[in-house]
């Protein structure tokens, strides 16, 4: 079963907008990745952040995380059309094992 | 070559039919994942290798799913009597070095889509 939970499933805003995305997980992690993905194939990697980390920015993307809460935000400023795809979380468990465990994601829709 | 490759991208085979799904990683990444994905939902977890042994087979849903990785490089999944649940997109991933305490981004190739009739 998938450990990750993200919400809200799906998210419509204007281009210039910022879009916020929440992923909840249940263990405790090593790490917590974003990941996007288009069309339903091939999943490209935006961010990494260490269970140490509380904080994190790539260019327009900044991530959070709260371990205490078990969970992590992804915001987009300034959207663009382009930005539009599915997002997903993903943890590496701290025990346990060495699967990385995804949530259903999250559909952004970036209307021009 | 500069990422993942996988073949076939698509395949269709008849229930009970066996199926070979090929991965070939970046050239150098010690780690790779197998995933498998059904529409609307995320990858899920199905194998991980660390060179050519499985470290992790938690994921694989019963014993006609198998993959190997002979020589640390290339993989096979292998599906044996296929049913039309088995029917996703099956991704394949490799990472620089895998395995706990790794911080390696994990990058994914473009999937084989499995349809089982």
């Amino acid at each position: 079963s998938q450990q990750g939970e993200e919400d809200p499933q799906a998210l419509s805003i204007q281009e210039g907008e910022n879009a916020t995305m929440n992923c909840s997980y249940k263990t405790s992690i090593n790490n917590l990745q974003w990941y996007r993905q288009n069309s339903g194939r091939g999943l490209v990697h935006l961010i990494l952040i260490r269970s140490n980390e509380r904080e994190k920015h790539s260019g327009r993307l900044r991530v959070t995380l709260d371990t205490s809460k078990k969970s992590s935000s992804l915001l987009i400023t300034a959207s663009r059309a382009a930005d539009t795809a599915s997002y997903f979380c993903a943890t590496d468990a701290l025990t346990g094992g060495f699967k990385t465990i995804f949530g259903a994601g999250t559909r952004l829709f970036v209307k021009a | 070559g500069a990422g993942v490759s996988q073949t076939p991208s698509n395949k269709v085979t008849e229930k009970g039919k066996y199926v070979e799904l090929r991965c070939d990683p970046i050239s150098g990444h010690t780690a790779l994942y197998w995933y498998r994905q059904s529409l609307g939902q995320g990858p899920e977890f199905l194998i991980y290798f660390q060179g050519t042994g499985a470290a992790d087979d938690s994921g694989l849903p019963n014993d006609r799913f198998f993959a190997v990785r002979p020589e640390g490089s290339v993989s096979t999944l292998k599906i044996q009597r296929t049913e039309r649940g088995d029917s996703a997109v099956y991704l394949c991933a490799s990472s620089l070095i895998g395995g706990k305490g790794s911080y390696n981004e994990q990058f994914f190739g473009p999937g084989t889509r499995l349809t089982v009739l």
